[in-house]
């Protein structure tokens, strides 16, 4: 049974620093795994994915990589700005219907 | 182009009641999922759609929880007889599904439904 696990739960940074999510899931034998960002009381916004036969995946400031072998993802963002303040949440697929299996989120809080 | 979109925004029901809940997923879309979002289980999947396949249900948490999909586009998910753990923020995502592996799911802002 696929688990996925985020660390840290809460990251609070100033402005302007690069920072690192972690995401580690426990079967390697994934589709893909996607990253999404949610804001207090919204839905999930489509960040990025990586095809399990990908290594990385850049948007402006996100860059996300896969190591598989390792079960692990992250999450790197450039010069972070308040507005990157929200809940970072990654998720694994293990099955061809596309399941997602979520780890529980980093919260960050990029302070002016 | 619209979003995924979820109505209604917020429902607050007394427990023992039937509520229904509804997605309409982005047009041209054949994958739709269901997940819920609560306090203490985070974001599970509940159940998948799949053009006229047979439904994935094997995240469904009871037989009080059941959904379908009419026409290959709007679906309802329908939970009967309301317990208080049911609050949650029930959320509904699409995705093209026409590539052979999956592909990325677009969501909706979701339903919050509060049993009292």
């Amino acid at each position: 049974k696929q688990e996925v696990t985020q660390i840290p739960a809460a990251l609070s940074v100033p402005e302007g620093e690069n920072l690192v999510l972690n995401c580690s899931f426990t079967d390697s034998a994934i589709y893909n795994l996607q990253w999404f960002r949610q804001d207090p009381g919204k839905g999930l916004t489509s960040l990025l994915l990586i095809q399990s036969s990908q290594r990385e995946q850049t948007s402006g400031r996100l860059n996300a990589s896969l190591d598989k072998s390792s079960g692990r993802s992250t999450l790197y963002i450039a010069a972070s700005q308040p507005g990157d303040s929200a809940t970072y949440l990654c998720a694994a697929i293990s099955s061809n219907t596309g399941k997602l299996i979520f780890g529980q989120g980093t919260t960050l809080q990029v302070k002016p | 182009g619209a979003g995924v979109s979820q109505s209604p925004s917020n429902k607050v029901t007394e427990k023992g009641k039937d509520v229904e809940l509804r997605c309409d997923p982005i047009s041209g879309h054949t994958a739709l999922y269901w997940y819920r979002q609560s306090l203490g289980q985070g974001l599970e999947f509940l159940i998948y759609f799949q053009g006229n396949s047979a439904p994935d249900k094997s995240g469904l948490p009871s037989d009080r929880f059941s959904a379908e999909r009419t026409g290959g586009s709007v679906s309802t998910l329908t939970i009967q007889r309301t317990q208080q753990e049911d609050s949650a923020v029930y959320l509904c995502a699409s995705s093209p599904g026409l590539l052979s592996r999956p592909d990325t799911q677009y969501f909706g802002p979701g339903t919050r439904l509060t049993v009292l």
